[in-house]
């Protein structure tokens, strides 16, 4: 297994377009984390998936960003009319559950997706 | 907030010499993360510590948790130029999220 894939890469879109990004997970990982991180500063949490399950947003998540992970699989983020203030890297990380209590554990991180807003 | 922030904001050493960064964080938490970033990169992760562990090893790594003050270190050993990285503690926050500080951007000279 490779680890967590991340596409496209690097993305330059203008004010008021739409983009996409997807992740792929690394394989039998049941969650699967979107994060966003601007120059200078850690990543920031978005949002989290358990399997299909969207289970927690963050308030950084506005109305103009949608997440899905329709299989359990792979997921893609949207943001919508993206705004200069959408430039960012934008970080997907994926976990195992270990155990039968559904224990937190290491959250891997993949290369991310680099957003241009001009 | 949870954040977890780290301490000093900017290190710089030799190479050979020993590296040792904090963080502290707000609240009880179920386990603490450290991440190394280089510039521009993705987060590559180093220790997962426990919180009913207080200290984890790994190679040159060492990371030590005192959850009654809210704390941790990373120790790195015998440094090379190739450590220079920003680190980042990352407590576990109550959604499930790890919660990042600005980090601790390293640097190791030849």
């Amino acid at each position: 297994d490779t680890g967590v894939s991340q596409d496209p890469r690097h993305k330059i879109t203008k004010r008021g377009q739409n983009v996409t990004f997807r992740c792929d997970p690394i394989s039998e990982h049941n969650r699967l984390y979107w994060y966003r991180q601007t120059l200078g500063q850690g990543p920031e949490f978005l949002t989290y998936f358990q399997n299909e399950a969207q289970l927690e947003k963050s308030r950084l998540l506005s109305d103009r960003f949608s997440a899905e992970r329709p299989k359990g699989s792979f997921s893609t983020l949207e943001i919508q009319r993206t705004e200069q203030g959408d430039s960012a890297m934008y970080l997907c990380a994926s976990s195992p559950i270990a155990g039968g209590g559904g224990s937190w554990e290491t959250q891997y991180f993949g290369p991310g997706t680099r957003l241009l807003v001009l | 907030s949870q954040q977890g922030e780290e301490d000093p904001q900017a290190l710089s050493i030799q190479e050979g010499e020993n590296a040792t960064m904090n963080c502290s964080y707000k609240t009880s938490i179920n386990n603490l993360q450290w991440y190394r970033q280089n510039s521009g990169r993705g987060l590559v992760h180093l220790i997962l510590i426990r919180s009913n562990e207080r200290e984890k090893h790994s190679g040159r790594l060492r990371v030590t948790l005192d959850t009654s003050k809210k704390s941790s270190s990373l120790l790195i050993t015998a440094s090379r130029a190739a450590d220079t990285a920003s680190y980042f503690c990352a407590p576990l926050g109550s959604q499930g999220n790890l919660i990042f500080g600005k980090g601790t951007k390293l640097s190791v000279k030849p």
